[in-house]
């Protein structure tokens, strides 16, 4: 299975980018849909979107506006933007492997918390 | 979006006890359904898919069973290290949705 690492800044202030980089390691960025996944404190899951290497994504459509993915194939890395960001977007960042075959996210980096305040 | 509903949201249990989780969908996934163990502090762990398919490395204790709208996850003998809150998914559509969780305590 492969590994991931999601890094970034741990602090944002309102109305400002959240940026986060997830590397990828032990396996090619070509071989699954690549998805982020958030999970505010002492909450559930919410799925934020994916994207194929070829740049193919999808979102979800409660956050697709505020939502910029991209993979860096060179790097083997893949990165989340989101904008105008709010105190409801403090979250523990998941990047996570989807599996086109099984349909599960079967790998998971550890997470990155973000926490919007000023 | 498709809507998922799990119960109960917690409960007690003791080590050996079977336990049974259900999940229920807002409409029919067919059977795109995964279910997920989630520890403190730790990402999420792909148990099952396709509604009833062991990931590589679970033990046979979790069995999932179901199809359409009604789902459960069953723990056949609880575990010390079974102790955790699962989440069920579904990827028939996107976005892809969660369950609310359902924590399993020590009695």
């Amino acid at each position: 299975q492969v590994q991931l690492q999601e890094s970034g800044p741990g602090l944002v202030k309102p109305s400002e980018t959240l940026s986060l980089t997830c590397t990828v390691s032990d396996g090619s960025i070509r071989n699954y849909y690549w998805s982020w996944i958030r999970q505010p404190p002492g909450k559930g899951l919410e799925w934020i979107g994916y994207m194929f290497y070829t740049g193919s994504t999808f979102h979800n459509p409660s956050l697709r506006s505020r939502v910029t993915m991209s993979v860096d194939t060179s790097k083997n890395q893949i990165s989340l933007k989101l904008s105008s960001v709010t105190a409801a977007d403090t979250a523990v960042y998941y990047c996570a492997s989807y599996n086109s075959d099984s349909y599960g996210f079967d790998s998971w980096g550890q997470g990155a918390l973000v926490t919007v305040s000023s | 979006d498709i809507q998922m509903t799990q119960s109960p949201s917690s409960l007690s249990a003791s080590v050996g006890d079977r336990v049974t989780i259900t999940c229920r969908a807002s409409q029919d996934v067919n059977s795109y359904l995964n279910w997920y163990q989630q520890k403190p502090g730790k990402p999420p762990k792909l148990l099952i898919f396709g509604a009833s398919s062991l990931q590589s490395g679970v033990p046979s204790r979790f069995r999932g069973s179901g199809s359409g709208t009604d789902f459960t996850l069953t723990v056949t003998s609880l575990q010390p290290e079974d102790f955790a809150t699962y989440y069920c998914q579904q990827s028939y559509s996107t976005p892809r949705t969660f369950g609310q969780g359902t924590k399993v305590e020590i009695k």
